[in-house]
């Protein structure tokens, strides 16, 4: 069964510094990995996505990931962070030729502080 | 601009009680999802429509139910809300189509807030 997790339940950083979001994940055959951000009584808004091709793939704000499947990881980074980056993060697979289902990990809550 | 419209986004219904919460896109995503999310948690799925079929969960429970009488509107029916109901629920569409089934992302409505008293 697919499955993904990200170990950090809460990551503060210092503005202008780099942040990392954890994430890896398990499947049984390959991944389709999404990045998600929700801020505080909203949806979650779509950050990036992994299907194929190249391993570091770039996406909304600044934002990029890096796909390793040696170590089944898809962390989120950014080189300089933004008071307004603070918000909750998911990551999420897909099981590629599974169903539709999407599994979402339980998210990281990201503080970043002036 | 397109987009994923819930309504309303905050409601207040009573234990018991029959409340629908609603959800329309102009994307014209073929696929439709029903989300619950409590106290920032991971969304939990709760059903979906790729197209007209529908898609339950095995856990979700039978007090929730789901109409999607076009492409653009999706409903969500509690039958009789419980206090363990009250959380976000959230919309979302994905286009899923062809060959590259699951690669597409979801675009998330705002959500609606149920409270239950």
């Amino acid at each position: 069964a697919q499955s993904v997790a990200q170990p950090e339940d809460q990551v503060n950083v210092a503005e202008g510094n780099p942040l990392t979001v954890k994430c890896t994940y398990s499947v049984s055959g390959n991944p389709y990995l999404f990045w998600y951000v929700q801020y505080p009584n909203r949806g979650l808004q779509f950050l990036l996505k992994y299907i194929t091709g190249d391993n570091l793939v770039k996406g909304s704000y600044g934002f990029e990931a890096e796909f390793n499947k040696s170590q089944t990881s898809f962390h989120l980074k950014k080189p300089s962070a933004l008071v307004s980056d603070s918000a909750l993060y998911f990551c999420a697979v897909r099981d590629v030729g599974r169903d539709d289902k999407i599994i979402f990990g339980k998210g990281t809550r990201l503080h970043i502080l002036p | 601009d397109a987009m994923v419209i819930q309504n309303p986004r905050y409601q207040v219904t009573q234990f018991g009680k029959p409340v629908t919460l609603s959800c329309s896109q102009t994307l014209n995503h073929n696929v439709m999802y029903w989300y619950q999310q409590k106290s920032s948690q991971a969304p939990k799925l709760l059903f979906h429509y790729y197209d007209k079929d529908f898609n339950n969960e095995a856990d979700t429970p039978d007090n929730f139910q789901s109409r999607r009488p076009n492409t653009s509107f999706c409903f969500l029916d509690i039958r009789s809300p419980g206090l363990g109901d009250a959380a976000m629920y959230l919309c979302a569409t994905s286009r899923d189509r062809g060959r590259v089934q699951g690669a597409y992302e979801q675009y998330f409505g705002p959500g609606t807030r149920l409270t239950v008293t």
